[in-house]
């Protein structure tokens, strides 16, 4: 069973420039999240669908920040434009709907942004 | 206050010995608690989780939870120099269903 595949592995952005980051869920998934990791600290929530619904956005800084998650499988995340202090890693995970609580969920390998 | 609360290390233990990772929560109605373990430019990896009181084991591992004094703790026993990490603690709120992570503890194991 292909894991939580995500893309691209690294990026580096001027400030000021857009960027997406693209997440495809294990297969019959339906809840999916996009977690940020600074430096140093945990992973923090930023989103968190259930099919195609955002139902868990408010850690999202909506001026720059948006989500979709099309057909209730893939989902991008895009910053418009991108700030010095966005650079961190982002990262996709997904679980079986209502399961998270029981039994976690499993992490995509992370987009790493530098924004220079 | 944080809602998980980790001490950042790093813990330095010799290989063999056993080390105790400590995390403290904040919502008393957190139901699930989970440990994972991130190597150096990698993303995490669950390693344990525990629902109920006392002890769970697996392997090396064991998880420790005690509901009342809020607190979960990971032990490690013969600790070897490839569990060198950042553990991460996370527990599933009673509210938003979501998981929130501590901000770990790094762990260095010397041979």
């Amino acid at each position: 069973e292909a894991g939580v595949v995500q893309s691209p592995r690294y990026k580096i952005i001027e400030k000021k420039q857009p960027v997406a980051f693209w997440c495809n869920p294990i297969s019959g998934h339906n809840t999916l999240y996009w977690y940020r990791q600074n430096l140093g600290q945990g992973p923090e929530l930023l989103i968190r669908y259930e099919n195609e619904e955002a139902v868990d956005d408010s850690q999202l800084p909506k001026d720059r920040f948006s989500a979709e998650r099309l057909k209730g499988v893939d989902s991008t995340l895009k910053i418009q434009p991108a700030e010095l202090g966005d650079s961190a890693v982002y990262l996709c995970a997904s679980s079986l709907e209502g399961r998270q609580g029981d039994y976690g969920y499993t992490f995509g390998s992370g987009t790493r942004l530098t924004v220079v | 206050q944080k809602e998980v609360e980790q001490n950042s290390g790093p813990l330095s233990v010799p290989e063999g010995a056993i080390a105790s990772l400590n995390c403290t929560y904040s919502d008393r109605g957190s139901q699930s608690f989970f440990w994972y373990r991130q190597y150096s430019g990698k993303s995490p990896e669950l390693i344990m989780f525990i629902y109920s009181n006392g002890d769970k084991e697996d392997g090396r591992f064991t998880a420790q939870l005690n509901k009342a004094s809020q607190y979960v703790s990971l032990l490690i026993r013969d600790s070897q120099p490839s569990d060198s990490a950042t553990y991460l603690c996370a527990v599933n709120t009673e509210y938003g269903n979501k998981l929130v992570f501590g901000a770990g503890t790094i762990l260095r194991v010397k041979s």
